[in-house]
């Protein structure tokens, strides 16, 4: 069956950067995007890009464009999201999940159990 | 960006009512509106796709319909386990979602 695994909770102070990973099982990695969505506390969901295991074209948010970067690794089936220049906004819990795509159209159908990055000084 | 709102944003019902949310989309989506179940501490779980088609092994008592720019989500018959927080989310240009409507026991 399919599994999204992520790593666990980070620390961080304002003006460093996370890395969170995703480990898949399951299915074809190269056959699936996945895409990373955030949620602060107490607040909704918030898409921030995509990647694609099979040739790592991304789409960012524009509102994380530009501290974001979305990585592939074959080899271990993993997904990485990477930010930088974290604020206190940037605290929230951080979701993987595997896109299902019709054509251009995706949504998440699998998703990570979230990975909580706390920015605090 | 297109923008989803969700309505009500707080509902209060009991086990076995029938409860509608709604969403509408700020421009047009066509039919790409899938709809997100979470409880607290836990990832959404994915409940219908493409407007109205039920997600593998989602109960039957849930239902979307819709197309353009409003869509709704009904529970034909509250269960304990449906009280949550429900998502819209268009996939027809990237992701957007709704600010999410909690539902909670009268």
């Amino acid at each position: 069956q399919v599994q999204v695994v992520q790593s666990g909770p980070e620390v961080k102070k304002p003006g460093a950067s996370v890395k969170v990973s995703c480990k898949t099982s399951g299915y074809t990695f190269t056959s699936f995007g996945i895409s990373w969505v955030r949620q602060a506390p107490g607040h909704g969901l918030e898409w921030m890009g995509w990647i694609s295991p099979y040739n790592d074209n991304t789409n960012y948010s524009q509102k994380v464009q530009g501290r974001v970067t979305m990585t592939t690794d074959t080899s271990t089936t993993t997904i990485y999201m990477e930010l930088r220049s974290l604020t206190s906004d940037d605290t929230a819990i951080y979701y993987c999940g595997r896109n299902r795509c019709f054509g251009g159209n995706c949504y998440v159908d699998s998703w990570g159990q979230g990975t909580l990055v706390t920015v605090s000084s | 960006d297109i923008q989803m709102t969700q309505s009500p944003s707080t509902l209060s019902a009991s086990v076995g009512d029938r409860v509608t949310i709604t969403c509408r989309a700020s421009q047009f989506i066509s039919n790409w509106l899938a709809w997100y179940q979470q409880t607290p501490g836990k990832a959404p779980r994915l409940l219908i796709y493409r407007t109205s088609i039920l997600e593998s092994g989602v109960p039957s008592r849930f239902s979307g319909s819709g197309s353009g720019t409003e869509f709704t989500l009904t529970i034909s018959s509250l269960q304990a386990e449906d009280f949550a927080t429900y998502y819209c989310q268009q996939y027809n240009t990237y992701f957007s979602f709704g600010q999410g409507t909690k539902l909670e026991i009268k």
